[in-house]
């Protein structure tokens, strides 16, 4: 069974902070690492798609890094803001096209 | 971006009956799709993936006589709970990929079921 794991599970940040959290995979047969935020009564919205080990991706304030050799990748949010708040997954995905979820992180930013 | 829609976004039923779920990739080929289920605070755990003109596979635990899913078309994904009963009663949500793995997938809106 393929273990996919975030921390935290719930994170309460102020408006402006910075703000990061982990993924963890299995390292063997990886092929991609996925980052999704959902936001309530949306569907979930992709946010990276990640192949190779060092990648680092940005798409305005959030940025990701993604380590295959110890399987993790990191999700950071710079100066977080209220629209922020939502639950931030992630999805690993291997050569035996296993698609496994993670519990995901609840970030709620506070005004 | 590419549009999935997934309909019913609601449906209550009477236990024994069965329901329908559609999902659609309304602006690219899906040869893949993906179901998933969602109890109350649990991650998305994923059900079956559908592939196109095959028999979908399911993962461990997902009796496939009771959800039943056909895949008839590039852009059309059904999962059918046949006999519903209240513990089906859950968040069910559909995903596409245009490339499998390597590319986003893109998620249906959700439906969620209750049985009663």
């Amino acid at each position: 069974i393929l273990n996919v794991e975030q921390s935290p599970q719930s994170l309460h940040v102020q408006e402006g902070d910075s703000t990061n959290f982990t993924c963890s995979f299995p390292s063997s047969n990886f092929y991609a690492l996925h980052w999704y935020r959902w936001e309530t009564a949306k569907s979930p919205e992709a946010l990276f798609v990640m192949t190779l080990n060092g990648d680092e991706k940005k798409k305005g304030r959030i940025s990701a890094t993604l380590n295959t050799k110890e399987g993790y990748s990191y999700l950071y949010i710079k100066g977080s803001q209220p629209e922020d708040s939502a639950t931030y997954l992630c999805a690993f995905f291997n050569y035996g096209q296993n698609f496994v979820f993670g519990p995901g992180t609840r970030l709620s930013v506070l005004p | 971006g590419a549009v999935v829609s997934q309909h019913p976004s609601r449906v209550i039923c009477k236990s024994g009956t069965s329901v329908k779920i559609e999902c659609r990739s309304l602006d690219f080929q899906a040869t893949t799709m993906f179901w998933y289920r969602q109890f109350p605070k649990q991650s998305l755990m994923l059900m079956a993936t559908s592939n196109e003109g095959s028999k979908a596979t399911y993962e461990q635990g997902v009796e496939k006589d009771k959800f039943l899913i056909n895949h008839a078309s590039l852009t059309l994904s059904t999962l059918t709970v046949t006999s519903a009963h209240p513990e089906d009663s859950s968040f069910y949500i559909c995903s596409a990929e245009p490339g499998q793995g390597y590319t986003e997938a893109f998620f249906g809106q959700g439906t969620r079921l209750t049985v009663v």
